[in-house]
């Protein structure tokens, strides 16, 4: 009865390296969601996703970020070229359904660009 | 524009007694509110939650009470214990049409309960 994983928990890259931060739902939910949390601050929606599909990336900043929930393995958010302002820590959640539905929280990865 | 507000940064409570965490939001549309507990370094932990066509809901020792017409929510935490002690973010949602999914957090209450 896994909840739900995130892998790497930490993650230190230097400015303009990649990072791939990675999220395995819980069994049984097909809906995942990124949300990003700055020091002081509440989580942030940044994506949506379903199997193979991105239903609303709304909250992703317009360049250098992407997000993918393949068919098989887990989901992926990926930034690119870092900043120091990309440091923060980052949650996948999951839930069985859309809208009205309590979403899982993973244990996030803290991403600190140097 | 924040729309889900949690003005207290933190509160402080003797064990044993109610704590009664507080959180306004702005946006009408909202009409589910879930209370997430996180301790440092973990991901939050879903609480419990309250659909808008209630008032109350019950579950142990946690209670949540909306206000709808104030838009207001609140929860209470009877008795407090020490393991309570913890970061309490209120969010809000919208369970149809357009962005149903997204939840919509406060900054969170930093609870300690005094042994």
């Amino acid at each position: 009865n896994a909840g739900v994983m995130q892998n790497p928990r930490h993650l230190v890259r230097r400015r303009g390296q990649e990072a791939r931060l990675r999220c395995s739902p819980m069994k049984g939910h097909s809906h995942v969601y990124w949300y990003r949390q700055l020091p002081e601050e509440g989580l942030k929606f940044m994506v949506y996703l379903q199997k193979e599909n991105i239903i609303d990336e709304s909250g992703m900043p317009k360049e250098r970020f992407s997000a993918e929930f393949p068919k098989e393995g887990p989901s992926i958010l990926r930034i690119q070229q870092v900043v120091r302002g990309d440091s923060a820590a980052y949650f996948c959640a999951s839930s069985p359904l859309a809208g009205g539905a309590e979403q899982f929280f993973g244990p996030g990865t803290r991403l600190t660009v140097l | 524009d924040q729309q889900v507000k949690q003005n207290s940064p933190s509160l402080s409570v003797q064990e044993g007694r109610i704590s009664i965490l507080n959180c306004d939001y702005t946006n009408s549309m909202f009409d589910y509110f879930l209370w997430y507990k996180k301790y440092p370094a973990e991901g939050p932990t879903f609480l419990i939650s309250i659909s808008s066509i209630k008032d109350k809901n019950e579950d142990g020792r946690f209670t949540v009470f909306l206000n709808k017409s104030a838009k207001h929510l609140s929860l209470h935490i009877v008795p407090s214990q020490p393991g309570d002690s913890a970061v309490y973010f209120c969010a809000a949602s919208v369970t149809s049409g357009a962005g149903s999914y997204q939840l919509t957090f406060g900054k969170g209450t930093k609870l300690s309960v005094i042994p």
